[in-house]
């Protein structure tokens, strides 16, 4: 089975605090995402990467970052953390092109509380 | 860019009845995912469908999809508490990417 593991399911965090959100996956897949989830908003998509060190903004950009050093980590950095960043950040992981059907497998999430 | 729209956003269902969650997209998209949350759990992966005219059924859930209408739909046969959840559609873009429709949340009553 596809293992995603978010390496916190709560978090609080002060205001204009750095904020590192962990995430690895086990199944040696190339693609990684990192989304928000907001109720009656659904999941938005804030960066995904490809392969490492490559990475590409997604819709809602605006406050993050991220980092991939290795295949299987991916990190959401929060530069200065902000109070409209609390939320659910989830992680997810799914194979390259070269797979039939691309499925994202998601992490369990990261509550995320900015006070 | 790809929107999505999934209708209803809230569906409470009684048990035994059936229902269809329908999940209209906007571009081309060569795919599309079906996921199911539980309250306070992640998503999990519940359908792919690949082309047009595509058909997935799991127990009391089918899904599924026409192309050229940009259309799926979740079907509930019979349903049962046990399927109290939110349904999300994600089409495919020409990419890796997934777009997230909002989700039904659907709440099945004795």
């Amino acid at each position: 089975d596809v293992k995603v593991t978010q390496s916190s399911r709560y978090l609080v965090k002060r205001t204009g605090e750095k904020v590192f959100l962990e995430c690895v996956q086990d199944m040696d897949h190339e693609n990684m995402f990192w989304y928000r989830q907001d109720p009656g908003l659904g999941l938005r998509l804030i960066y995904f990467s490809y392969d490492v060190k490559m990475k590409e903004k997604g819709d809602i950009p605006e406050g993050y970052s991220v980092s991939r050093e290795k295949k299987e980590r991916f990190s959401l950095i929060l530069e200065s953390a902000s109070t409209n960043q609390t939320s659910m950040y989830l992680c997810a992981s799914s194979p390259g092109l070269a797979a039939i059907n691309l499925i994202q497998y998601f992490g369990a999430g990261t509550r995320l509380s900015v006070l | 860019e790809l929107k999505v729209e999934q209708n209803p956003l809230f569906l409470s269902m009684q048990e035994g009845k059936n229902y269809t969650i329908y999940c209209n997209y906007s571009t081309t998209s060569d795919r599309l995912y079906w996921y199911r949350q539980d309250p306070g759990k992640s998503l999990e992966s519940l359908f792919v469908l690949l082309s047009n005219g595509a058909v997935k059924q799991e127990g009391r859930l089918m899904a599924s999809l026409d192309t050229k209408a940009r259309l799926s739909t979740l079907h509930i046969t019979a349903a049962v508490h046990d399927l109290s959840a939110t349904y999300f559609c994600a089409p495919g873009g020409s990419n890796y990417k997934l777009t997230f429709g909002k989700g039904t949340l659907l709440t099945v009553n004795p």
